[in-house]
């Protein structure tokens, strides 16, 4: 059984550009969440799809926007890249039954923004 | 807001030595506390959960215990190994929606 794919592994932008990141979530899951992770930090909510919906957004600008396909896997687009935003990016999938469910992460997309 | 708080690191011990990895949290409802685990050059792993006041979580050897009434979800191990080196996140989640994660603590074992 796959776990939480993401791809690619690593990313290297300049400043202004645009990016996609991809996730595909545990099988059996039906909910994605992304975090972005700052070196030396913990995982930050940037937000959270279900049924194809943004259902929760953490504290991030409308630059950071996402997707969720009818096969519950996952894109996030970071617009006019800063190079603040330069940090890993990690899914993570859960099933939307019940409380404290736990997240299912990937190894995540490491972005550089030059 | 909901908020998590855990002891600065890095933390170096030998092996076999007794691991405490503080952790407070903040949260208006009745969250539910987990700690995750970050080997080197892998994802965040869920080492073990509580849902409940009093709940016990436990796994490979690691232990935590929800305290309500001091806020507190201490990581704790009897004899570490060089395998459980790695960096540890105190996390806690109300309603499973959105997890708030601390900013980690480093834990080098030496043999």
């Amino acid at each position: 059984d796959a776990g939480v794919t993401q791809s690619p592994t690593h990313l290297i932008k300049t400043r202004g550009q645009q990016v996609t990141l991809r996730c595909s979530p545990k099988s059996g899951h039906d909910t994605v969440s992304w975090y972005q992770q700052a070196l030396g930090q913990g995982p930050q909510f940037i937000f959270q799809y279900y049924e194809e919906e943004e259902r929760q957004r953490g504290n991030f600008p409308d630059r950071f926007s996402g997707h969720q396909f009818p096969n519950y896997s996952s894109e996030l687009n970071v617009n006019a890249l800063l190079l603040g935003d330069s940090a890993l990016y990690l899914c993570a999938s859960s099933r939307s039954t019940g409380r404290a469910e736990k997240l299912f992460f990937g190894s995540g997309t490491q972005l550089s923004v030059l | 807001g909901d908020s998590v708080t855990q002891m600065e690191g890095p933390v170096t011990l030998s092996e076999e030595a007794f691991l405490t990895i503080n952790c407070t949290y903040t949260a208006t409802g009745y969250p539910s506390l987990f700690w995750y685990v970050q080997y080197p050059g892998e994802g965040l792993q869920l080492l073990l959960k509580a849902t409940k006041a009093d709940d016990k979580g436990s796994n490979k050897g690691f232990e935590a215990t929800y305290r309500k009434e001091t806020t507190s979800f201490h990581l704790e191990k009897g004899s570490v190994q060089v395998s459980d080196s790695a960096v540890y996140f105190c996390a806690l989640s109300d309603r499973g929606n959105q997890f708030y994660f601390g900013t980690g603590t480093s834990l080098t074992v030496i043999p």
